[in-house]
């Protein structure tokens, strides 16, 4: 079956850095992608991973290995917005958006 | 990318009911889904409306329960149908812009509640 594994809850620092991991097993790969979930709203989008490496986009960088079905989400000073839930989704064969349980991330001052 | 719109934001509903949420994209696009999102849980895909024919359904969900129009590119339509207290949740309209990646992107939803 698919599968997309990634914490249920992680809290940090405002000013800190933190990393959300995603392992991910699924039929094809076609991309893998983190968004952003604020409580009550619409997700939205933050990155999108579809080679293996680093992806940087201001504040937040996104990982990918391919090999190793692994992506994680890099936060760089943090702030209290960043306050949500990360949802990471990957696309499979039938370019489909397998979906993880999301991380809800609490930020503290 | 395209900004959707969908309505109504929310709604009330007695068990037994039928309501139509519509969903409006202001560009075109290759795909549209329907989901649904329970509170504080991951997105549950619904069905994949197809443009002028029937959509495709996931595990779970059938057409008689949430039958969904496509008339246009742009236009959408998921009702869900017979309501009952399960229902209550968010129900998110998206689309998939063309291109070799294609960002998916959301409406802002529309939560239902049945009493």
């Amino acid at each position: 079956g698919q599968n997309i594994d990634q914490p249920t809850e992680m809290t940090a620092t405002e000013g800190a850095i933190v990393q959300i991991n995603c392992t991910y097993q699924t039929s094809g790969f076609n991309g893998l992608f983190w968004y952003q979930q604020h409580a009550g709203e619409a997700p939205t989008f933050l990155s999108y991973n579809v080679l293996d490496g680093l992806e940087e986009k201001g504040r937040f960088s996104s990982f990918l290995s391919r090999s190793k079905g692994y992506s994680y989400l890099l936060l760089k000073e943090l702030q209290m917005k960043d306050s949500a839930s990360y949802l990471c989704a990957v696309r499979d064969s039938n370019y489909q958006l397998i979906w993880g349980a999301g991380t809800k991330l609490i930020i503290k001052p | 990318s395209a900004v959707i719109s969908q309505k109504p934001s929310r709604d009330i509903c007695q068990r037994g009911t039928s309501l139509t949420i519509q969903c409006q994209v202001d560009s075109q696009v290759t795909m549209m889904f329907w989901y649904r999102q329970q509170p504080g849980q991951s997105l549950t895909l619904i069905a994949t409306a197809n443009q002028g024919s029937e959509a495709t359904y996931e595990s779970g969900f059938v057409i008689d329960k949430f039958p969904i129009s496509r008339p246009n590119l742009t236009f959408s339509t998921l009702t869900v149908s017979n309501m009952s207290p399960e229902d209550s949740s968010i129900y998110l309209c998206s689309g998939l812009a063309g291109g070799d990646w294609g960002e998916q992107f959301f409406g802002p939803g529309t939560r239902l509640t049945v009493l």
